[in-house]
């Protein structure tokens, strides 16, 4: 059962304009929200998280938005840059367990 | 090392062979995860250990998926009889204890033809 979901496989954004990456959760059991950037041939790298018991962090370009009673959360990057082009994927933990989504993929045009 | 890493970087086999797929997890890090990426998804949870014990393996798909952590370091995932449907990215991730951080690894792309 997927209990994360990016129901967007990809998005294309101009450089220096925002991006909006969503997800959606159906286990109200997750505490911490996480979001990992991704490159190919290369592991996922932490990019920024949020508790259950806040409804925003921010960090740099990156704010990440957590609306529980909608079960959804969002990754705004802005200004969008080139080296940003990466598959991001939202997870969600509950205890030590990690639930990702399935990715969306992001390009930066010039 | 620096990182989490993981060996081989590829490997391919013939369908019923036997791999063993190796993970390097970060010096000092107890807790060490591995995941299993099928094209087009996000990783998936197989197993977690603290120490040298396996403290969860609800997400091994079969028992012909066995992990080993003997040391408490170095892991090792053993897959027997590879099915096609094996082939994926697998995943190795480590962490200074459960509830931290998860530093992945690079991956080890399975392919069983």
């Amino acid at each position: 059962d997927q209990q994360v979901k990016q129901n967007s496989p990809s998005l294309s954004v101009q450089e220096g304009r925002i991006s909006i990456l969503n997800c959606d959760y159906t286990n109200s059991m997750f505490d911490y929200f996480l979001w990992y950037k991704k490159y190919p041939a290369e592991g996922p790298t932490f990019l920024i998280s949020i508790s259950s018991i806040k409804d925003k962090n921010e960090d740099g370009r990156f704010t990440v938005f957590l609306n529980k009673s909608a079960k959804h959360l969002s990754l705004h990057i802005v200004p969008s840059q080139p080296g940003d082009s990466a598959v991001y994927f939202c997870a969600a933990r509950y205890d030590y367990k990690l639930s990702f989504g399935a990715g969306t993929t992001v390009t930066v045009r010039a | 090392g620096a990182g989490v890493s993981q060996t081989p970087s590829n490997k391919v086999t013939e369908k019923g062979k036997y791999v063993e797929l190796r993970c390097d997890p970060i010096s000092g890090h107890t807790a060490l995860y591995w995941y299993r990426q099928s094209l087009g998804q996000g990783p998936e949870f197989l197993i977690y250990f603290q120490g040298t014990g396996a403290a969860d393996d609800s997400g091994l798909p079969n028992d012909r998926f066995f992990a080993v952590r003997p040391e408490g370091s170095v892991s090792t995932l053993k897959i027997q009889r590879t099915e096609r449907g094996d082939s994926a990215v697998y995943l190795c991730a480590s962490s200074s204890v459960a509830n931290n951080e998860q530093f992945f690894g690079p991956g080890t792309r399975l392919t069983v033809l």
